[in-house]
């Protein structure tokens, strides 16, 4: 079983729609949580962090974190095609260096 | 905000020979660098973490003879795919950490490898 698994997709969706994203983990000493979204042949950029189950609310975007239920969600409001992009999910743990990512999910936004 | 600069953005060449990839922390002191490699469709594959003066830690399953890595001072590190195979040929990407908390990390634009 893989440390953090998310559905690759591709996940097709109209302009304007609701999106969401998710991702599980199995690996209860996770602390951090980032999502990430990479365009086609770019290097991927810090959308949102969390650090405590909740939700977390920035423009369009709540990421939401379940850490009873070890599940992570990213949701994407009034949803443009600016945001088709692929979008990893990434834990980690205080002290520890490295950030296990999702496999990314593939999002088209159709105008 | 935190800059990573990284150099070639895509790059080809002949089987046997060897490229170097850069990967520069623009604004800020870059202490641990992380070199990725991506498939088509597919996550970030950890490949090594170099912190920097010391020798890089590979992740399993990753040749360190054949993926040479520098980390010589806090602003730059330098991936070396050595006697390149087209088996080789990914997407490869680096990220910074610049000591502060684990948010703090900051992606290249990653460079394009394609060995004929």
């Amino acid at each position: 079983q893989k440390e953090v698994e998310q559905d690759p997709g591709p996940l097709s969706v109209p302009e304007g729609a609701i999106v969401s994203l998710n991702c599980t983990y199995s690996n209860s000493a996770f602390q951090y949580f980032m999502w990430y979204r990479q365009y086609s042949r770019k290097g991927p950029e810090l959308l949102m962090y969390t650090y405590s189950s909740g939700n977390k609310e920035d423009g369009r975007f709540t990421a939401q974190v379940d850490k009873s239920s070890k599940y992570i969600s990213l949701f994407i409001r009034d949803s443009q095609p600016s945001d088709s992009a692929t979008y990893l999910c990434a834990m980690g743990i205080q002290g520890a260096q490295k950030l296990v990512f999702g496999q990314g999910t593939r999002l088209t936004i159709n105008p | 905000g935190a800059v990573v600069s990284q150099h070639p953005s895509r790059v080809i060449c002949k089987s046997g020979t060897s490229v170097k990839i850069e990967c520069r922390s623009l604004d800020f002191q870059a202490t641990t660098m992380f070199w990725y490699r991506q498939f088509p469709k597919q996550s970030l594959m950890l490949m090594a973490t170099s912190n920097e003066g010391s020798k890089a830690t590979y992740e399993q399953g990753v040749e360190k003879d054949k993926f040479l890595i520098n980390h010589a001072s806090l602003t730059l590190s330098t991936l070396t795919v050595t006697s390149a195979h087209p088996e080789d040929s990914s997407f490869y990407i680096c990220s910074a950490q610049g000591g502060q908390t684990l948010y703090g990390y900051t992606f290249g634009s990653g460079t394009r490898l394609t060995v004929v």
